[in-house]
């Protein structure tokens, strides 16, 4: 079936360092694509999305790649900090899906002070 | 920002018997929300889609009579587990959208075990 996955289930930085986190998706037909920070016992929270026209799209301190001829998201977060901590899910919504996210495996941030 | 609020954060039950968690979205009307679960260390996976006033639409593998879902106002969902086995016990979470992806705010979570 179609799928959301991650390369690393694990990610540790340490404080100031950028980080980078990849997701490779398998529904050419998605055309919208959220991040999401989940900390521990608590619901997603929204970081950034971007559609499949775009290629790029730039929040505070964080910024988001599509590839869409290799099927990658990446969100890229400037200066790390302590509070940003937490797993990361990258999902998508297929077109003509009424809003439904399939979500990625999940990424676990670590950041070393 | 829009708020979801989810009820309890956390149960305990014993087998057999059931079990409602609540899902209001407090400062907007939320024609359609939806139910996750989330296993340890996992991801989440989408159970059912509930729209109100309507039957809610459940994903492939999903039991209808087991997971009861009532979407009977604009502001409140309700996920009732019934008969409830040690291998429901998971994190469930809702959201609810405002009819654009990015409006669909998640609540904080419910974390059941079943003894």
């Amino acid at each position: 079936g179609e799928s959301v996955g991650l390369h690393l289930p694990t990610l540790s930085v340490q404080e100031g360092d950028n980080s980078i986190i990849n997701c490779a998706y398998s529904n050419s037909a998605s055309d919208y694509f959220i991040w999401y920070k989940q900390e521990s016992g608590k619901g997603p929270q929204f970081i950034i999305d971007i559609r499949s026209n775009m290629d790029k799209r730039q929040g505070q301190r964080v910024t988001v790649l599509l590839n869409k001829t290799v099927k990658h998201l990446s969100l890229q977060i400037a200066a790390t900090q302590p509070g940003d901590s937490a797993v990361y899910f990258c999902a998508e919504i297929p077109m003509d899906s009424s809003y439904k996210l399939i979500f990625g495996s999940g990424t676990r941030l670590l950041v070393r002070p | 920002g829009a708020v979801v609020s989810q009820h309890p954060s956390w149960v305990i039950c014993k087998s057999g018997t059931s079990v409602k968690i609540e899902c209001r979205s407090l400062d907007f009307q939320a024609t359609t929300m939806f139910w996750y679960r989330q296993f340890p260390k996992q991801s989440l996976m989408l159970m059912a889609t509930s729209n109100e006033g309507s039957k809610a639409t459940y994903e492939q593998g999903v039991e209808k009579d087991k997971f009861l879902i009532n979407h009977a106002s604009l502001t409140l969902s309700t996920l009732t587990v019934t008969s409830a086995h040690p291998e429901d016990s998971s994190f469930y979470i809702c959201s609810a959208g405002q009819g654009t992806p990015r409006g669909y705010t998640f609540g904080s979570g419910t974390r059941l075990t079943v003894v």
